[in-house]
């Protein structure tokens, strides 16, 4: 059970959008409509923004949005604000009936 | 809003069992819809998932840790724990303790402690 591809880094300006790629198997990602997102700022605990591919909690800022095709899973975050800068990480249900993470991606809010 | 708070040592030696423990307010381990989950992360590493305990008992560990986990709960106290067992300077992480509700399931951890730094050294 490897964990899912996701960039070391992107970056962006200030009102840009910016995708976050997260690429798995067909053991996970291409084989469940269970993908999420997290942000997790430095020293705090994660945060739920994204889950079940597209599905946004309450109180989850509609600048983030989601998407799936085959093994690849997307975060878009548009009119990018200087508070998104964050590390994100994907996350898959997978065959195993476990979770599994993506390496994570830091986003620069130049 | 439910709250988590994990609590246990800090320092475990190499070998021996890392046990924390994870207080739960504003809701209940005896839900039947919450799956209460623990969730680490090495220093300036990723996120790994560890497994949860559900109503009744069941539970769901990855598998590559499957044989060193135990997580439980108990009811009286309102707390779930995690024990580790033959801990490596691999298993030194931020443990956190997490609630997944299940209209959520499987994939959206909504609710975390803040996490509890345990490092594994002799």
């Amino acid at each position: 059970q490897s964990a899912l591809t996701q960039p070391a880094s992107v970056s962006g300006s200030p009102g840009q959008s910016i995708t976050i790629s997260c690429t798995g198997t067909s053991s996970d990602i291409g084989g469940f409509n269970y993908v999420s997102w997290y942000q997790q700022h430095p020293g705090k605990a994660p945060k739920l923004m994204i889950y079940e591919v597209t599905n946004r909690p309450s109180g989850v800022s509609n600048r983030f949005s989601g998407s799936k095709s085959g093994n690849t899973a997307s975060l878009t975050i548009s009119g990018l604000q200087a508070e998104d800068e964050a590390n994100y990480y994907c996350c898959s249900y997978s065959t195993t009936s476990s979770l599994v993470f993506g390496g994570g991606t830091k986003l620069s809010v130049l | 809003q439910v709250q988590l708070q994990e609590s246990g040592p800090g320092l475990v030696k190499p070998s021996e069992t890392l046990s924390l423990t994870c207080t739960v307010s504003g809701g209940s381990v005896n839900s039947r819809n919450d799956y209460w989950t623990w969730i680490r992360q090495p220093p300036g590493k990723g996120l790994e998932w560890i497994g949860y305990f559900y109503y009744g008992g069941s539970t769901s560990y990855k598998p590559s840790l499957k044989s060193r986990v135990t997580i439980s709960a108990d009811t009286s106290r309102n707390q779930f724990s995690l024990k580790l067992s033959s801990v490596t300077a691999a298993d030194t992480a931020v443990y956190y303790c997490a609630r997944l509700h299940s209209s959520r399931w499987p994939d959206g951890i909504g609710d975390w402690g803040q996490g509890t730094l345990v490092t594994v050294s002799s």
